[in-house]
């Protein structure tokens, strides 16, 4: 399994855009990208996933450079419900093996006012 | 549509006792994953299971750990003889099928304290 690499913690603002980049250098060509997010005690819950160049919805974007050796999660215009802790996971999602996800650090972003 | 079920929300357990862990999942989902989570740590597999099944146990202790998915009822994480290392909110995840990681939903876990 690929291992990613991703900042410990980050502090924004209210109506500031934060971007959480993750590294794997390893990751695999069958491999995706996903990220989720991790309120103060409650589950994780899955935001956006991808494998190569650009992923938009509702909640963030996800850029992904050609290499694929790292990704950049984008959150626009955060509120102070955005304080969690983000997780990068790379995987197949496509495999048996894959759905046992696996977990870094994370990335705790703290939304001031 | 009601989400991933656990019960107890908090577990308060002393040392030797036993803990049992319940999970149900969403409707229609047939696939559960157990995980665990130290404080400040990411979660940590340790089970998947199908109805009836164990899929992949590989990431339980070998010693007083086991999980069951009956046909009916909810899930069952026991952990038999607490130690105070067990002290650990433990998740619950479903899916519908097996295909795809990004349909794994989570449930509000369990927090169990082994005093």
């Amino acid at each position: 399994l690929a291992k990613t690499t991703q900042p410990i913690s980050m502090d924004s603002y209210e109506g500031q855009e934060v971007n959480i980049t993750c590294s794997h250098n390893n990751i695999a060509t069958n491999d995706y990208i996903t990220w989720y997010q991790q309120f103060p005690s409650q589950g994780p819950r899955f935001i956006i996933q991808g494998y190569k160049t650009k992923v938009t919805n509702e909640v963030a974007s996800l850029f992904i450079p050609a290499d694929r050796k790292s990704s950049t999660l984008s959150l626009p215009r955060v509120s102070l419900s955005d304080t969690a802790v983000y997780y990068c996971l790379v995987g197949d999602p496509f495999k048996a093996a894959g759905n046992k996800l696996t977990f870094g650090g994370g990335t705790r972003v703290l939304v001031k006012p | 549509n009601a989400g991933v079920m656990q019960n107890p929300r908090h577990l308060v357990r002393r040392r030797g006792q036993e803990a049992r862990l319940r999970c149900s999942p969403m409707k229609g989902h047939s696939h559960v994953y157990w995980y665990r989570q130290l404080p400040e740590e990411g979660l940590k597999f340790m089970v998947y299971l199908q109805k009836e099944n164990i899929i992949d146990e590989s990431g339980m202790p070998k010693e007083r750990f086991s999980a069951e998915f009956p046909k009916e009822g909810p899930s069952i994480l026991r952990i038999q003889q607490v130690v105070r290392g067990d002290s650990a909110a433990y998740f619950c995840a479903s899916s519908p099928d097996w295909t795809r990681a990004d349909t794994q939903y989570f449930g509000p876990g369990t927090r169990l304290t082994v005093l």
